[in-house]
Formats: structure tokens, C-alpha cells, sequence
């Protein structure tokens, strides 16, 4: 039982290039996020899915897309990366939103030069 | 519009002492509300969660956390320290079936 999972660990990029940032989970959870964390500024939650099938934006989603693949996988696309998307990016899952515990992945790390 | 404040960006505290992390929050319903451990390079933990009944609630590693409505708080404790309790704590609050929001962390800093 991993938990939920997050591919790369680390990732450098140019400005310009473009990356998928991998999460999944195998607790059969129905919710899943994506957040970045900046020093000083705590989580920010960038997109989540609440079930299968469905998407929606959080509180900082421009430059950046997400596809809930199936109930497991939940992946964030950086389509042109910025270095202002330089950040700590956590994938998290709950069995509901707003009212459970969420369980979060180990992070990645991305820089963008 | 549904906000948390945590006015601590950074606590120092002796090993062996006592600990208050204080949280407001803003929400017009009765919240679900959570406070999260963050170790250095690791991802967030859950300390413990409140959704109702009794206000005092007890969660893992020895803290707890009181429920206060009137104030719009949710504070965590703790009466002993340890040097491994050494991290950046976060509360949060659930907005019903929409998402959870986090406030900017307090960073507990151990002098030995």
C-alpha cells in the first residue's frame, strides 16, 4: 500500500518546455488535488478533481492543465513552463472533498531557468 | 469569502516546554477543520481533525487541538516539546464539498 505516489522527485526545466507531473494513489479515493507551496505563501491549491470524470480550478490554475486519467491517476501539465512556476508541487487525495483527511504524495521539486 | 489565518509565521519554543499554535478561520458554516505537520522535504501529515461534537480533540504524537466557535479558532498544543517536533504546521479548513483550504504555516523552531 504506497499511498499516493509522484513522479519525478525533482525536475529542471528551460522556459518554454513542457512537463507532466505524474501522481497517483491505490486508497481507492474519489478526490484528488494538485497544490503548490512557495515559501511564505502555504498551499495553494491549483486544480482538483472530485470525482472521476470531472475538474475543477482552484486558486491559482492559469498555466497549468490536469487530466484525472481514472480513479487512480491524477496528472498536472505544464504546457509552456514559467520560472514563476517554480515550486514544490504536492498531489493529495481524500475519500471526499471538503470533509476528509488528505493524504499527500512526497512532493516534486521543479525549477524552471 | 472562506479564509485562514494563522498569525505565527515563526515560534520558537524550549525542549520540554509547552506549545500553542494559534489558528482563525473564516466560514460562515460549521467547519471541518484539520491541522497538518510538514517535515523538511517530506510531504504533509495529518495531526488531527475536528468535525463535530466535543470540542477538545485529541490527535497523534501528543497534540491536541480546542474547537472554539465563538472565537473562530482552532488552536493546537501541545505540554511537552520534543526536538523532533521540529516542523512547519499547518490549519486547515474544509468548505463542505468544495475543497480545503490551508492557511501560510507557522514554523516550529527547538532550542535544545
Amino acid at each position: 500500500n504506497a499511498g499516493v505516489t509522484q513522479t519525478p522527485k525533482f525536475q529542471v526545466l528551460k522556459t518554454g518546455q513542457s512537463m507532466t507531473l505524474q501522481c497517483a494513489q491505490d486508497m481507492n479515493h474519489n478526490s484528488m488535488y494538485w497544490y503548490r507551496q512557495d515559501p511564505g505563501m502555504g498551499l495553494r491549491l491549483i486544480y482538483y478533481s472530485a470525482s472521476e470524470g470531472t475538474t475543477d480550478k482552484g486558486e491559482v490554475p492559469n498555466g497549468y492543465n490536469v487530466s484525472r486519467l481514472n480513479k487512480r491517476e491524477f496528472s498536472l501539465r505544464l504546457e509552456s513552463a514559467a520560472p514563476s512556476q517554480t515550486s514544490v508541487y504536492f498531489c493529495a487525495s481524500s475519500a471526499r472533498t471538503g470533509e476528509d483527511e488528505q493524504f499527500f504524495g512526497p512532493g516534486t521539486r521543479l525549477t524552471v531557468l | 469569502a472562506q479564509s485562514v489565518t494563522q498569525p505565527d509565521i515563526h515560534i520558537t519554543v524550549s525542549e520540554g516546554a509547552s506549545l500553542e499554535l494559534r489558528c482563525n478561520y473564516s466560514y460562515g458554516a460549521t467547519p471541518y477543520l484539520f491541522w497538518y505537520v510538514q517535515s523538511p522535504g517530506q510531504g504533509l501529515q495529518l495531526l488531527l481533525k475536528y468535525f463535530s461534537g466535543d470540542t477538545l480533540v485529541q490527535g497523534i504524537k501528543g497534540f491536541e487541538a480546542e474547537f472554539k466557535r465563538s472565537q473562530s479558532s482552532f488552536n493546537l498544543r501541545k505540554p511537552s516539546v520534543h526536538w523532533s517536533d521540529a516542523a512547519e504546521y499547518f490549519c486547515a479548513v474544509g468548505v463542505g464539498d468544495d475543497k480545503i483550504i490551508f492557511g501560510k504555516g507557522t514554523r516550529l523552531h527547538i532550542l535544545p
